[in-house]
């Protein structure tokens, strides 16, 4: 069964500081890997996509990295700031005769306080 | 702002009722998936339409169904409403079925009392 789990489930910072958050994946077969930016009421946002060759890319203050051996990614926001403050999920992508199939992580509650 | 748009914004109703949701997909994008998002969790996938097609289904039943129109606009349909079903319903757009990215629309929150 594909499975998508992220950890921690919620976190708390200061503004200003950095923040790692991690998502463990066993989909397959692998095709992409996805973070979103949710607030609260509002749809996801696509930060990064990565496919199986990338293990790193950058969105602004947003760096997601991949490593598909052991079927980990992470999402390192750097100086963070109070609009951060939001759901980040992992999202990881199989791909089937249909197309992709998509299996979202739970999330992780980010709050920035100042 | 993604030009994915779905209405209502957010309804109330009550349980046994049906309720319909409406998304409409960003221009020239033949794909929509609609997934329901329970408060505190991850988007959980219903189906995925593709010119006009079912072209997959999650683990939802018979009454969550669906419908895209030619213009690829599309509708998701609930009967008989159970209180488990209240969640924000969002839906995604994509270029088409193999495309990586889709676009969300900011969701119908529905409440069922």
């Amino acid at each position: 069964k594909n499975q998508v789990e992220q950890s921690p489930q919620s976190l708390i910072i200061l503004e200003g500081k950095n923040c790692t958050l991690q998502c463990n994946y066993t989909v397959s077969p692998f095709s992409n890997l996805r973070w979103y930016k949710q607030d609260t009421g509002r749809g996801p946002v696509s930060l990064t996509i990565m496919t199986f060759s990338e293990n790193t890319k950058s969105n602004g203050r947003y760096t997601a990295t991949l490593d598909a051996d052991t079927k980990q990614s992470s999402l390192h926001i750097t100086a963070s700031q109070l609009s951060d403050s939001a759901s980040y999920i992992c999202v990881v992508s199989a791909r089937d005769n249909a197309g992709n199939m998509l299996t979202f992580g739970g999330g992780t509650r980010l709050m920035v306080k100042p | 702002e993604t030009g994915v748009t779905q209405s209502p914004t957010h309804l109330i109703k009550t349980r046994g009722q049906q309720v319909t949701l409406r998304c409409s997909s960003q221009s020239g994008h033949n794909t929509v998936s609609w997934y329901q998002q329970a408060l505190g969790q991850g988007p959980q996938f219903i189906f995925q339409y593709y010119r006009e097609e079912e072209n997959g289904r999650g683990n939802f039943p018979p009454r969550f169904s669906g419908l895209q129109f030619p213009n690829y606009s599309s509708e998701l349909n609930v009967n008989a409403l159970e209180l488990d079903d209240s969640a924000l319903y969002l839906c995604a757009s994509s270029l088409d079925r193999t495309t990586y990215e889709q676009y969300f629309g900011p969701g119908t929150r529905l409440t069922v009392t």
